[in-house]
């Protein structure tokens, strides 16, 4: 089994309609994270949580929402997709080696909004 | 603000002909810059995190260096396996990666 899963990898959905993307972790990491990845513009962070009790926007959270149900489980919510939207979005987690969070990075939600 | 910019965005080469890829990075207080290899529909993967000016890592044919305004991946005698987008970033004091746009590598047989 991966170490990171998301669900669904790919869902077609229509604006207006409320999405949610899963993403559970068997790495035992604290942090984790939302990144949404467009092409030419690499990855942009969505939101971040460095323990259960602790939620922050990252750059682009306008339109997103997230919610940390256990260490191992991080769901990112859009309330009304719009085309915009569409991408692929990953899910990460990181541990703290000598000050540094090295991420591993799950499969992907590949999203497209019509 | 922490920015990093890679060049070029897209690089093609017959096998084994060696060649470097660049990223770019401005950062306040750089706790770590991170090197990551992303195959297509696939997340990144981890290849390498250098910590201080002047630090090398490697990894069979790939070489990662560091200053303090840029780094280095360097390939030599690439294989077509070695064909993917390879991403750069950077962590500063914000505990947050940036990430530049990627370099998308292909290797011809």
């Amino acid at each position: 089994d991966a170490d990171v899963t998301q669900t669904p990898r790919n869902r077609i959905t229509k604006t207006g309609k409320r999405i949610m993307l899963e993403c559970s972790q068997t790495k035992g990491h604290d942090r984790m994270y939302w990144y949404r990845q467009d092409p030419g513009l690499g990855l942009q962070l969505i939101y971040y949580s460095f323990d259960v009790k602790d939620i922050n926007k990252g750059e682009i959270s306008d339109g997103y929402s997230v919610s940390r149900q256990a260490q191992a489980k991080f769901s990112l919510s859009l309330e009304s997709a719009i085309p915009n939207q569409t991408a692929l979005y990953f899910c990460a987690t990181s541990d703290f080696r000598g000050g540094a969070n090295v991420l591993t990075f799950g499969a992907g939600s590949r999203l497209t909004v019509l | 603000e922490d920015q990093v910019t890679q060049s070029p965005e897209a690089l093609r080469l017959q096998e084994g002909e060696s060649s470097s890829l660049n990223c770019s990075y401005t950062v306040s207080g750089l706790r770590g810059l991170f090197w990551y290899r992303q195959d297509p529909g696939k997340g990144p993967e981890f290849l390498f995190t250098l910590y201080s000016a002047g630090e090398e890592k490697e990894k069979e044919r790939l070489k990662a260096t560091l200053t303090k305004k840029e780094s280095f991946l360097h390939i030599t005698a690439p294989k077509p396996e070695d064909s993917a987008t390879y991403l750069c970033a950077v962590q500063g004091g914000a505990q947050k990666l940036v990430f530049g746009q990627g370099t998308r590598l292909t290797i011809n047989p």
